[in-house]
């Protein structure tokens, strides 16, 4: 089974800071690892997938993710974050071969002017 | 078109009342999901229907009823629900790279 822990309930930032948001997760067998973004009233949005290959990979809206195996942990990170960034984030664990993806409890990143 | 249409956008029913969410995609996508998700929650997995076959159900009460008529429509049909079902019910399709493409979601308030 896997499971998905997101550090940072709220991450509160000023515009044009960097941004961190922590996720770690646990499974026994290799899995897939998505950050998703949801705005206000909306579905979820992708930014970025790990599915194998390159451990830093870069997704939309200038995000990046770094999938660190021994470390269990594929942090979000964006150099610069702008107001329209308010939202909320989840970390999402996936199972290859799996239909379930297991999302974590959500970071609500919130951009101050 | 890379896109999930799902409607009513939103919904208010009664507890004694039958109504059905809808959910459409035309990417080719062979998988199809129910999420619930509740204010200030992350999304939980109701249904998988995978090739129109019901993979995946969570222990959902008999209340909710999915349907996949074809590869392109998915549907969760309502009945004697409780207030606390109020919540956003979110459809998702997948292929093989088993990234999630959701819908804006269906509010649904049951009164």
């Amino acid at each position: 089974a896997q499971s998905v822990t997101q550090l940072d309930s709220q991450v509160p930032v000023f515009e044009e800071a960097p941004v961190e948001l922590r996720c770690n997760y646990s499974s026994s067998v290799s899995v897939y690892l998505f950050w998703y973004v949801q705005y206000p009233n909306q579905g979820l949005q992708l930014l970025l997938k790990y599915l194998s290959g390159s451990t830093l990979v870069k997704g939309i809206n200038g995000f990046e993710a770094e999938f660190n195996k021994s470390q269990t942990s594929f942090h979000l990170r964006k150099p610069s974050v702008h107001i329209s960034d308010t939202a909320e984030y989840f970390c999402a664990v996936r199972g290859g071969g799996g239909f379930k993806t297991i999302f974590g409890a959500g970071t609500r990143l919130f951009v101050k002017a | 078109d890379t896109e999930v249409t799902q409607t009513p956008k939103h919904l208010v029913m009664g507890m004694t009342n039958k109504k059905s969410l809808k959910c459409e995609q035309h990417m080719g996508h062979r998988a199809m999901y129910w999420y619930k998700q509740k204010a200030k929650k992350p999304p939980e997995l109701m249904f998988v229907y995978s090739y129109e076959k019901l993979s995946i159900n969570e222990s959902v009460p008999s209340r909710f009823s999915p349907e996949c008529p074809n590869s392109s429509l998915l549907n969760l049909h309502l009945h004697a629900l409780q207030p606390e079902d109020s919540a956003l019910y979110l459809c998702a399709s997948s292929q093989r790279d088993n990234v999630l493409t959701f819908g804006a979601g269906s509010r649904l308030t049951v009164l």
